[in-house]
């Protein structure tokens, strides 16, 4: 069955401290995926998206993917976290751009 | 270019009601997507409608809940006779015809539904 876990419900970093939240999934052939930031009683935004080629994918607001497909990952990295990155992030794998699985998310406090 | 609308943004509703939320695509898209968010979780799938065609509605309730996307207006999704386990977060997201665009999905920023 197609599926993502993010295995950290809340992570808490320092402000210009480095970044790296966990995806993995489980998907029967190619997957699409993504990342998505969620601030608190707004709707998702889409920080980047990975379909074919380059396994670095560079997305909004300093952020980047990589995937792995040895490893059926897809972590979200970032080298140094603003206050204004607190949010909560999600991962999404897709059949194509269809119907979208999502990971049960991953709450991100950054402390001054 | 407006991004997707939602509206109401916030819905109360007793046990029992009726609740219609609505969502106006990205301008050129032609593709509805609905998912819910209950407290503390992801997104869940729900239904994904083209216009005037219900796709895949694998991830809706069998019961009172109903989606449309009409060729004029918004897309629809209805919940009759709601209960207080429908209270959630429900996402639309629009996304361009195969073959333009990108192919990803942009939110809108939700109704939150209450019921009391």
């Amino acid at each position: 069955a197609q599926s993502v876990t993010q295995p950290d419900i809340h992570i808490t970093v320092s402000e210009g401290a480095s970044l790296e939240l966990r995806c993995n999934y489980s998907y029967g052939a190619t997957p699409y995926l993504f990342w998505y930031v969620q601030s608190p009683g707004q709707g998702l935004q889409l920080l980047l998206k990975y379909f074919s080629g380059d396994t670095l994918v560079q997305g909004i607001k300093g952020f980047e993917a990589e995937f792995k497909r040895s490893q059926s990952s897809f972590n979200l990295r970032k080298p140094s976290v603003h206050w204004s990155d607190a949010a909560e992030y999600f991962c999404a794998v897709g059949s194509g751009t269809y119907k979208y699985i999502f990971g049960t998310g991953t709450r991100l406090k950054v402390l001054a | 270019n407006a991004g997707v609308m939602q509206n109401p943004r916030h819905l109360v509703r007793r046990r029992g009601q009726e609740a219609r939320l609505r969502c106006s695509p990205m301008k050129g898209h032609s593709h509805v997507y609905w998912y819910r968010q209950l407290p503390e979780e992801g997104l869940k799938f729900m239904v994904y409608l083209q216009k005037e065609n219900i796709i895949d509605e694998s991830g809706m309730p069998k019961e009172r809940f109903s989606a449309e996307f009409p060729k004029e207006g918004p897309s629809i999704l209805r919940i009759q006779q709601v209960v207080r386990g429908d209270s959630a977060a429900y996402f639309c997201a629009s996304q361009s015809p195969a073959g333009t665009g990108g192919g990803e999905q942009y939110f809108g920023p939700g109704t939150r539904l209450t019921v009391t």
